[in-house]
């Protein structure tokens, strides 16, 4: 079974659409999270939300909007695609405390 | 803030040397530190993790200490193997509440027949 699944795993979309990226976990954890990954491999986080309520919002555009429908889903939501917006973005879960962090495979953004 | 340094990559060694990759960090608790590992295509994954001072992570022949009064968390193995070959990522989480872990920058490792 994946712990942690995430659909797509590519997207490719052009300059202005809007996309969603699923995440889902069935691990029981409480808390879950979106990281953006560089081409040089720097990993920035966005959101973490615990037990449904959003807990961390970095410094991220309103473009990106995270909903989480329940603790095992975490979607994200990209309004008006950049080609800045290039990257592979992971899904993660923990649970709360100073516990690892269990990683999705990514999903590789291509904004054209 | 809390922060964490790892040295630039990209590594390149021959199979069977010593690998050393340093991480050094700024907590301003008493925070776990964890070393994760990305090999090509794939999601993080937990490698190794310590969570207080002395404390010693250990896993597939990798190894790392806790050293509170450097602040260091040093990322050792005696023999690489080409499979070692993947992005290292140095963390320390600070759960003064909800958790945020803080990331290094990654180090490249590239092991070499």
């Amino acid at each position: 079974d994946t712990a942690v699944s995430q659909t797509p795993k590519y997207l490719v979309t052009q300059m202005g659409n809007d996309k969603s990226i699923k995440c889902e976990q069935n691990l029981g954890h409480d808390t879950m999270y979106w990281y953006k990954q560089d081409s040089k491999k720097f990993l920035k986080i966005m959101f973490s939300y615990n037990n449904k309520e959003l807990i961390i919002n970095e410094t991220v555009p309103n473009r990106f909007s995270p909903k989480s429908p329940d603790k095992a889903h975490l979607n994200l939501h990209i309004n008006s695609l950049e080609l800045g917006d290039s990257a592979v973005y992971f899904c993660a879960s923990s649970q709360s405390g100073p516990n690892e962090q269990y990683f999705g495979p990514g999903t590789r953004l291509t904004v054209t | 803030g809390d922060s964490v340094t790892q040295m630039e990559g990209p590594v390149t060694l021959s199979e069977e040397a010593f690998l050393t990759i340093n991480c050094t960090y700024t907590a301003t608790g008493y925070p776990s530190l964890f070393w994760y590992v990305q090999y090509p295509g794939e999601g993080l994954q937990l490698l190794l993790k310590a969570t207080k001072a002395d404390d010693k992570g250990s896993n597939k022949g990798f190894e790392a200490t806790y050293r509170k009064e450097t602040t260091s968390f040093h990322l050792e193995k005696g023999s690489v193997q080409v499979s070692d070959s993947a992005v290292y990522f140095c963390a320390l989480d600070y759960s003064g509440g909800y958790q945020k872990v803080t990331f290094g920058t990654g180090t490249k490792l590239q092991v070499i027949p």
